[in-house]
């Protein structure tokens, strides 16, 4: 499936340095999210980009800063992360509105040491 | 506030039986969907259902919406190795896509 794309896989950072996790969707679709998903927690929702405007902040910690530069693209700008921050980052697009699906990227699994 | 649980947490299944996880809400839903995730992979949409008393197949899934539009089951019929993963219900809420907590499904050949 490659509807949704995410690179790095997999990153390993140290708590100071500054990573960015790139997602790119070919579905056409005008909504982007990332979500956070840790070890026995449910999937937590950090940002949504309607039409390449933020429309969501779940109280999400400032190290974490989002960039949707278009409709295809999603960016999280990683900065200063703490130990607590490794979890699996995934990305996720759909048409805008409440009655459609959302297609997930693989993820990335973050590390931080 | 609105609580939704998913039920169980954990499912072991012996490959050939049938099982069914349920997802419940304390208010009316506007529509529920369905994910899969399979272990070391990504939610992957299944299914959505609208409408109240929906059924909805596919093979030997079925979904189901309950009349007063506050709960939701899947049914697996004839559990194979390929059925394990995470099945996750997920809801709109004040416009954002809820996702619950799942229930992890382990096949035992």
């Amino acid at each position: 499936e490659t509807g949704v794309t995410q690179t790095p896989r997999h990153l390993v950072m140290g708590m100071t340095n500054k990573k960015s996790l790139k997602c790119e969707q070919h579905l056409g679709h005008n909504a982007m999210y990332w979500y956070k998903q840790s070890a026995k927690k449910p999937l937590e929702l950090m940002f949504v980009y309607n039409f390449k405007e933020q429309t969501e902040n779940n109280s999400v910690p400032s190290r974490f800063s989002p960039e949707c530069p278009n409709s295809s693209h999603l960016f999280l700008h990683l900065h200063t992360l703490q130990p607590e921050d490794s979890a699996l980052y995934l990305c996720a697009s759909s048409q805008v509105g409440q009655s459609y699906e959302q297609y997930f990227g693989p993820g990335t699994r973050l590390t931080v040491t | 506030g609105q609580q939704v649980m998913q039920i169980p947490q954990y499912q072991h299944v012996q490959e050939g039986e049938d099982f069914t996880t349920y997802c419940n809400s304390s208010t009316t839903l506007s529509n529920i969907q369905w994910y899969k995730q399979r272990p070391g992979g990504h939610p992957v949409f299944l299914i959505q259902l609208v409408k109240s008393g929906e059924v909805k197949k596919q093979k030997r899934l079925t979904f189901q919406f309950g009349e007063a539009k506050k709960n939701s089951s899947l049914h697996i019929t004839a559990t194979q190795t390929t059925d394990v993963g995470t099945y996750f219900c997920a809801w709109y809420s004040w416009g954002k896509l809820q996702f619950g907590a799942g229930t992890q499904v382990v096949v035992t050949p």
